[in-house]
Parts: C-alpha cells; structure tokens; sequence
C-alpha cells in the first residue's frame, strides 16, 4: 500500500472560518509533508514533520497551524484565511531510517477556495 | 539557494516518438533527485528517484540520468503514449537529511496525440 489519503477533495470557506485538512498513511513512514500549489505553478513547502515533530517551517503564516497527533496522521488548521490562500495543499509522507532512500509519495490533494 | 530549470516548457510530439526532458539545478550538494508526475488537478507520482551517488535508474519505458558535478538530469521516455500526457516536474534535495527540503522545476508540460 504506497496510499496517502487527503480529506476532504474540495473545501471552500469563508474568510472567518475555521477548517482542517487531514492527511494519512499507513505505510510506516515518519516523516510527512505539507506542501501549497498555486495554478501552474510547482509545489511549494510549508512545513515538515520527522519522527512526529516540526522540523521544517518555511516561514509560514500563523492562520496555517500544523498538528502532527500521531505517526500516521497529520492534520493541517485553517483560520482566519486570505483568498490568496487559495490553492491545492498537497501533503507527502517519505521513510525516515539509515539505508532508505527518501521517496516522497504525495497524495491526491484537497482543492481549497477561499472566499 | 537551490533553483531548479526545466526545458522545453511544453512539449507536444506524436504517438510512438522517444523523447528527451531535462533538468538543471544550480547547487550540486544534492542528496538525491526526483521525478514526478502530475495530471490536471490531481497529486503527484513518483516515477524515479536517484540518489546522488547514482548515475541513472530505470522502470520500464522511463529512463533518468544524473550529472551531478554538472547539475543536470534528463528523463528519456521511450515510445511515448497518449497516456503519457501529463506535467513532469523534477525535484532535488538538498545533502544533510532524507527529511530535507524539495525544490522543484516549474515543470515540463507533454501532450502526446495519436
């Protein structure tokens, strides 16, 4: 099972809203990804979870809060958006460990609009 | 900082041709190299990860070189399908963790008609 499941496909939300998105895998990995795509454009990194911990934060506006509860979920919080947010949040698990080569699978996303 | 190139931008060719896209990168200290699959709207696939110390690796149609002291990889895909229409995009890590940060091409976007 190489599988990493986004819920929901699609949200759209107000500005004065507050959502999530979810994210998991099965597949044994410990380190998970969020990553934003604008139209046309290459995915971009927000943040990066090892071993269930925040490792990576690139600079990330505070209406985006990252919860890492366990090793197979990760959870992305939404508050108080901007319509520029608006995007396809793609999150991507890879295996942490001496001899693993790092391959990120990606899942299939959750477009978000912001209105 | 790491800038990742892709050429051509978009590429439209017929069923049944090889063809060739690249990828350069600009900081060598790479740990390792990606290539990715995305169509319209949906996530992204895997189809072939190198690591620094490889020269190529293969999965079928798919064929990826890396030259990394001259910051450069190519995808080969040989007898291309309508199938195959799709986004490519590469992506390197930077050297120091398996965990590290992506940095992806703006993509090659293939058309491939019967």
């Amino acid at each position: 099972d190489t599988e990493v499941t986004q819920t929901p496909k699609h949200l759209v939300m107000g500005m004065t809203n507050k959502k999530s998105l979810k994210c998991e895998q099965h597949m044994g990995h410990r380190a998970m990804y969020w990553y934003k795509q604008k139209a046309k454009k290459p995915p971009e990194l927000m943040f990066v979870y090892s071993y269930e911990k925040l490792s990576i934060n690139e600079s990330v506006p505070s209406r985006f809060s990252p919860e890492c509860p366990n090793s197979s979920l990760l959870n992305l919080h939404l508050h108080a958006l901007q319509p520029e947010d608006s995007a396809l949040y793609l999150c991507a698990s890879s295996p942490l460990g001496i001899g693993k080569r790092g391959i990120q699978y990606f899942g299939a996303g959750t477009r978000l609009s912001v209105l | 900082k790491q800038e990742v190139t892709q050429i051509p931008a978009a590429l439209s060719v017929p069923e049944g041709e090889n063809l060739v896209l690249n990828c350069s990168f600009t900081d060598s200290a790479i740990y390792n190299l990606q290539w990715f699959r995305q169509d319209p709207g949906k996530g992204l696939t895997s189809l072939l990860l190198i690591q620094s110390s490889q020269r190529e690796q293969t999965s079928g149609r798919l064929n990826a070189s890396l030259d990394k002291s001259s910051g450069r990889s190519t995808l080969y895909i040989a007898a291309s399908q309508p199938g195959d229409s799709a986004t490519y995009l590469c992506a390197v890590r930077q050297s120091g963790t398996s965990y590290g940060k992506l940095t992806f091409g703006q993509g090659t976007i293939l058309t491939v008609h019967p």
